[in-house]
C-alpha cells in the first residue's frame, strides 16, 4: 500500500527553530515534496527531494533519506507567517503523481 | 507569468444535479493533475493527463466522476449526479512533465481551487 505520516499539529514560537517529520511507503518512490498551505489557499511548493541529504533554501531545508523513508522539513527563525499546514507529498509510479501525507498544522506563537 | 487558474471559484448546487470545473494550466505544461481535498485531510489523487491523454485514472472515485482535457492546455472535471460526499475542494496543477528536466520538469504548481458544496 501507499502511506504517509506526518504530525497532526505543532506548536512553536516566533525565533525558534522546528522540525517537522514525515515518513512514507509509496511504490515506484521518484522523490518527496513539501508545500505550505495557507488556510483556504492552494499548497505552493516549498522544496523537492530526490537524493539523500539535506538540500537549503533560505529558512527552510529539507532532508531525505530514501533508505529510511524518511524525510523532514526543517523551519529556521519562524515567524507569524510561517503559521499554516506542511505538506509531505512522495512523487510516485510512472506518472509521478502525488501522494499526499493528511499535513501538519504549524502554529507559530509570539 | 500567469500561474494555474480554476473556475469557479465557489460552487453550489443541489444533489443529483451535475458540476463542471475548469482548469488553465501554466502555458507550455503538459502535465496536469486533478486532486481532491476534504476538509481538514490531505489531498487525493484523481487523474493525470500528458497532453490530452490520460494514462493515469485510478483515483476516480467512481463512474459519475470524467475529465478531458482539449489542446493540451485546458481541462474539465465532471461530476455528474452530484452526492453530498462530493463537497470538497477541488485542485489542478500543472508540471513542464516529460519536456522539463530535473526538479523544474516533476514540480506541481497548483491552482486556487474550486470549493463544491453540495446540498
Amino acid at each position: 500500500g501507499q502511506n504517509i505520516d506526518q504530525p497532526t499539529e505543532m506548536t512553536a514560537t516566533e525565533g525558534a527553530i522546528v522540525q517537522i517529520n514525515c515518513t512514507y511507503q509509496t511504490s515506484g518512490f521518484n522523490g518527496l515534496f513539501w508545500y505550505q498551505q495557507h488556510a483556504g489557499e492552494a499548497p505552493t511548493f516549498l522544496s523537492y527531494n530526490v537524493l539523500d541529504g539535506l538540500e537549503e533554501k533560505g529558512r527552510f531545508s529539507s532532508f531525505l533519506s530514501r533508505s529510511k523513508g524518511y524525510s523532514y522539513l526543517l523551519l529556521k527563525e519562524l515567524q507569524m507567517k510561517d503559521s499554516a499546514s506542511y505538506l509531505c507529498a512522495a512523487l510516485s509510479g510512472g506518472y509521478n503523481k502525488l501522494i499526499f501525507g493528511a499535513g501538519t498544522r504549524l502554529a507559530v506563537h509570539p | 507569468g500567469a500561474g494555474v487558474s480554476q473556475s469557479p471559484s465557489n460552487k453550489v448546487t443541489e444533489k443529483g444535479k451535475d458540476v463542471e470545473l475548469r482548469c488553465d494550466p501554466i502555458s507550455g505544461h503538459t502535465a496536469l493533475y486533478w486532486y481532491r481535498q476534504r476538509l481538514g485531510q490531505g489531498l487525493e489523487f484523481l487523474i493525470y493527463f500528458q497532453g490530452n491523454s490520460a494514462p493515469d485514472k485510478s483515483g476516480l472515485p467512481s463512474d459519475r466522476f470524467s475529465a478531458e482535457r482539449t489542446g493540451e492546455s485546458v481541462s474539465t472535471l465532471t461530476i455528474q449526479r452530484t452526492q453530498q460526499e462530493d463537497s470538497a475542494v477541488y485542485l489542478c496543477a500543472s508540471s513542464l512533465g516529460p519536456s522539463g528536466s530535473g526538479v523544474h520538469q516533476e514540480t506541481q504548481y497548483f491552482g486556487p481551487g474550486t470549493r463544491l458544496l453540495v446540498l
